[in-house]
């Protein structure tokens, strides 16, 4: 069956601007995250949602992060005033999540972005 | 909160050989171990996972070990090929609501033919 997708798979912007990274879970899974992996270093935690709790925003680096997840599936990443340390690949993974288990996570290809 | 950290952080090893990487982890209460392998342009795709019920696993050429006492676990590869030249990646995610990973920081691994 389809994987977790997302688009732009390649973002190129100027300092300032706003972006919105977009993410499709697999279908069926309740839980979504998101995770920054920044040049040559491991996966940072930004935001996860479940279901139709409120989100975990505890990663978010800063006020200029904020993320959606609408109708329980489909995400939006937006970023405000984008930054040159915004620069990074953005992940977005998505799980069952099922009650009392810790489900595998299942990665999309990611957004590389580019703050000029 | 959860820390990771993982060794070594480039490895090369010939064709056939064994890789082992390891990582330690800071929170007791981490359950869930998984070994993700990233290949270059791609997202992680997961591998391998054990629980803390366990302590070892084995799928084909890939094992994982894991001692909770000592709070650390290690991937083994034997029999490397080079199409396991890639990224790998451990992490740790604890009880609680979010579940979220904490990754380690990665180790490229290079599989000379």
């Amino acid at each position: 069956g389809a994987g977790v997708s997302q688009s732009p798979s390649n973002k190129v912007t100027e300092k300032g601007k706003d972006v919105e990274l977009r993410c499709d879970p697999i279908s069926g899974h309740t839980a979504l995250y998101w995770y920054r992996q920044s040049l040559g270093q491991g996966l940072e935690f930004l935001i996860y949602f479940q279901g139709n709790s409120a989100p975990d925003k505890s990663g978010l680096p800063s006020d200029r992060f904020s993320a959606e997840r609408t109708g329980g599936s489909v995400s939006t990443l937006t970023i405000q005033r984008t930054q040159q340390e915004d620069s990074a690949v953005y992940l977005c993974a998505s799980s069952l999540s099922r009650r009392g288990s810790t489900d595998t996570q299942y990665f999309g290809p990611g957004t590389r972005l580019t703050v000029l | 909160g959860e820390n990771v950290e993982q060794h070594p952080s480039t490895l090369s090893v010939q064709e056939g050989d064994s890789a082992v990487i390891k990582c330690t982890y800071s929170d007791s209460a981490s359950n869930y171990f998984p070994w993700y392998k990233q290949e270059l342009g791609k997202g992680p795709q997961l591998i391998i996972d054990i629980r803390s019920n366990v302590g070892e696993k084995k799928d084909q050429r890939i094992a994982v070990t894991l001692n909770k006492t000592a709070k650390h676990f290690s991937l083994h590869i034997t029999e490397t090929q080079p199409e396991d030249s890639a990224v790998y990646f451990c992490a740790a995610s604890s009880r609680g609501s979010a579940r979220q990973l904490t990754f380690g920081s990665g180790t490229q691994l290079t599989v000379l033919p």
